[in-house]
């Protein structure tokens, strides 16, 4: 059965910092990868998706994935997060089918 | 303007009741979700509709029963609530089946006591 694994439950960093959300899936077929946001209190916002075709994608607020074949990874990234940028993330993915299968989610929680 | 839009947003019940969250979409998508996230944050589908017709129907309890009385629209009801229903149920849907990219609405967070 296909699954997503978010290693990190929290990730605590610097306003202004780097930082890298892990998202590792499972599937031994082609796979569509997406990365979601839930502000508090929120529901979920797409953030970035591969569907197809180049294998780094970004989104608007900065972010950026890139869909790794071989290691069966699409880890998130940002080279200089804000404190807006305090969240839960997480990493679904979906074969040719209707319905995602999510990671546990990463907190990312930004210090100013 | 809200795309994917669910009521009510809370929801406080005692056990024993049966309850009844309502979602529409004004996106003009064919396929409607509904999910649930535990306490753990944990995320995990539970049922799908694709212009009115049930095509996803995961280990859920009977209890549970989705109604689609049109493809805008995805309802769930819930018979004889228990402590462990406690959860925020999210409603989503994507322009076709088949493309697993979903837009959601902001939660309704139930409360069995």
């Amino acid at each position: 059965a296909q699954s997503v694994t978010q290693l990190d439950s929290q990730v605590p960093v610097f306003e202004e910092a780097p930082v890298e959300l892990r998202c590792n899936y499972s599937s031994s077929v082609s796979v569509y990868l997406f990365w979601y946001v839930q502000y508090p209190n929120q529901g979920l916002q797409l953030l970035l998706k591969y569907l197809s075709g180049s294998t780094l994608v970004e989104s608007i607020n900065g972010f950026e994935a890139e869909f790794n074949k071989s290691q069966t990874s699409f880890h998130l990234r940002k080279p200089s997060v804000h404190i807006s940028d305090t969240a839960e993330y997480f990493c679904a993915a979906a074969r040719s089918s209707y319905k995602l299968i999510f990671g546990s989610g990463t907190r990312l929680l930004v210090r100013p | 303007d809200t795309a994917v839009s669910q009521t009510p947003k809370y929801l406080v019940t005692q056990m024993g009741n049966d309850k009844s969250i309502k979602c529409e979409q004004n996106l003009g998508h064919d396929t409607m979700y509904w999910y649930k996230q535990d306490s753990k944050k944990f995320l995990k589908i539970m049922f799908s509709y694709n212009n009115k017709e049930l095509i996803i129907n995961e280990t859920v309890p009977n209890r549970f029963s989705p109604k689609s009385p049109d493809k805008a629209h995805l309802n769930l009801h819930i018979n004889s609530l228990e402590l462990g229903d406690s959860a925020v149920y999210f409603c989503a849907s994507s322009p076709r089946a088949g493309l697993a990219e979903a837009f959601f609405g902001q939660g309704t967070r139930l409360t069995v006591v």
